[in-house]
């Protein structure tokens, strides 16, 4: 069975400070895709970024970083220099490459909260 | 393109009364996916349609619910007998569906639904 873990439920942090958010996955398919996307107050999710499970390169984007580990079923997410406009709910997401319906299996979700 | 469009935002009702939201996917995309939110999880897949073919249904979705997708454009969530336990945040996304599945998702701000 698919399953997504985000073994942190909050995070505080200061603004400027870096801060990574885990997130550990199990599947038995060889291909899988990952996911992170974000969930502001507003509620909306928006899409961070989409990995697939032969792609195990780091993948930087301005202050962001991902570190894709199939060693350690893990694909964890780094924001360098901390925002106030980061605060929000972030979810690390999986799906099944054996099948064609695109469906998401979530992690629980990790809140951010920057302070300024 | 104007984003995904979730009607109504917000959704008081009490037990036993029949609720109905709406999606507008992004125009042009074929895949539409429904999803429920509780507080303090991630995203739960319910259905998805591709184009106007309802796909896939999660064992979540009991006989009280139901979705349609007419001619493959807007959608329509539909709960009958409402129960506390369906209180939640119903969001809708939809995808281009042009290729094999795992596209990234374009989701709604959501339905919230508060069953007294």
């Amino acid at each position: 069975a698919q399953k997504v873990t985000q073994a942190q439920t909050e995070i505080s942090v200061v603004e400027k400070e870096d801060v990574t958010l885990d997130c550990v996955y199990e599947t038995r398919d060889t291909t899988y895709y990952l996911f992170w996307y974000k969930q502001p107050p507003s509620g909306e999710l928006v899409f961070l970024i989409r990995r697939n499970s032969f792609d195990e390169q780091n993948e930087i984007s301005g202050r962001y970083s991902w570190n894709f580990q199939k060693s350690t079923s893990s694909f964890n997410f780094t924001i360098t220099a901390s925002q106030v406009v980061d605060s929000a709910v972030y979810f690390c997401a999986l799906s099944e490459g054996s099948s064609n319906t695109g469906k998401l299996i979530f992690g629980q979700g990790t809140t951010l909260q920057v302070k300024p | 393109d104007t984003g995904v469009s979730q009607d109504p935002r917000h959704k008081i009702t009490k037990r036993g009364q029949n609720v109905t939201f709406r999606c507008d996917p992004i125009s042009e995309h074929n895949r539409l996916y429904w999803y429920r939110q509780t507080l303090g999880q991630g995203p739960e897949f319910l259905t998805y349609f591709q184009n106007e073919a309802q796909l896939e249904k999660s064992r979540l979705l009991s006989d009280r619910f139901s979705a349609e997708r007419p001619k493959g454009s807007f959608s329509t969530l539909e709960i009958q007998r409402t129960e506390q336990g369906d209180s939640a945040m119903y969001l809708c996304a939809s995808s281009p569906g042009t290729g094999w599945g795992n596209e990234k998702l374009f989701f709604g701000s959501g339905t919230q639904l508060s069953v007294l």
